[in-house]
């Protein structure tokens, strides 16, 4: 079956501009994860969606970050203004686990260049 | 202290050998662990989950100790085809409802 996808898979921006990152989850995945890695480093957290709570957002770095999911499925990471340092890859996982420790499945991310 | 923490590595072991890579974790609440692979410029994906009694899936072999707060992962008859990087996992039941927390990974190469 599909798996999680993402789009674009490169991004190149110059800094100042706003950039739309999206996420299509496996689907009847009620739980959806945003993470960022940057090269050699381990993944850091950004915001988390289950279901129709309300998101999780304690890892976003600054208030340029904001996601949002739609329809419970589809999601978009949005950064405005973006600052050399935002570049990374930008990893969205989905879950069944409404529990939150179950197992997350990646999509192959979006590598993102700030010039 | 990092919520979790792993061997910084890089472990670069022949091919055959056995491999063994070690993480401690700061949260004695936590109740779920896995072991995680990375490999170089791919997503994670899932490799074992770590249960009490520890448990093995082939070459591989978790195991768990809560009182030390305390996950390993042995390789055995190390192949080509496990290099990678190998994150520790570990749920986060502190109320927060990012329940999993990614160790910063233990770079592995096998060498022919």
């Amino acid at each position: 079956g599909a798996g999680v996808s993402q789009s674009p898979s490169n991004k190149v921006t110059e800094k100042g501009k706003d950039v739309e990152l999206r996420c299509d989850p496996i689907s009847g995945h009620t739980a959806l994860y945003w993470y960022r890695q940057s090269l050699g480093q381990g993944l850091e957290f950004l915001i988390y969606f289950q279901g129709n709570s309300a998101p999780d957002k304690s890892g976003l770095p600054s208030d340029r970050f904001s996601a949002e999911r739609t329809g419970g499925s589809v999601s978009t990471l949005t950064i405005q203004r973006t600052q050399q340092e935002d570049s990374a890859v930008y990893l969205c996982a989905s879950s069944l686990s409404t529990s939150g420790s179950g197992e997350q499945f990646f999509g192959p991310g979006t590598r993102l260049t700030v010039l | 202290r990092k919520e979790v923490e792993q061997d910084p590595g890089p472990f670069n072991v022949p091919e055959g050998a056995t491999v063994a890579f070690n993480c401690t974790y700061s949260n004695s609440a936590s109740q779920s662990f896995f072991w995680y692979r990375q490999d170089c410029r791919k997503e994670p994906k899932l490799l074992m989950s770590v249960y009490s009694s520890g448990n093995e899936d082939g070459r591989f072999t978790a195991q768990l100790n809560r009182a030390s707060q305390y996950i390993s992962l042995l390789i055995r008859d190390s192949k080509l085809s496990d290099s990678a990087t190998y994150l520790c996992v570990v749920n986060d039941p502190s109320g927060s409802a990012r329940q999993l927390t990614f160790g910063s990974g233990t770079q592995l190469t096998v060498l022919p």
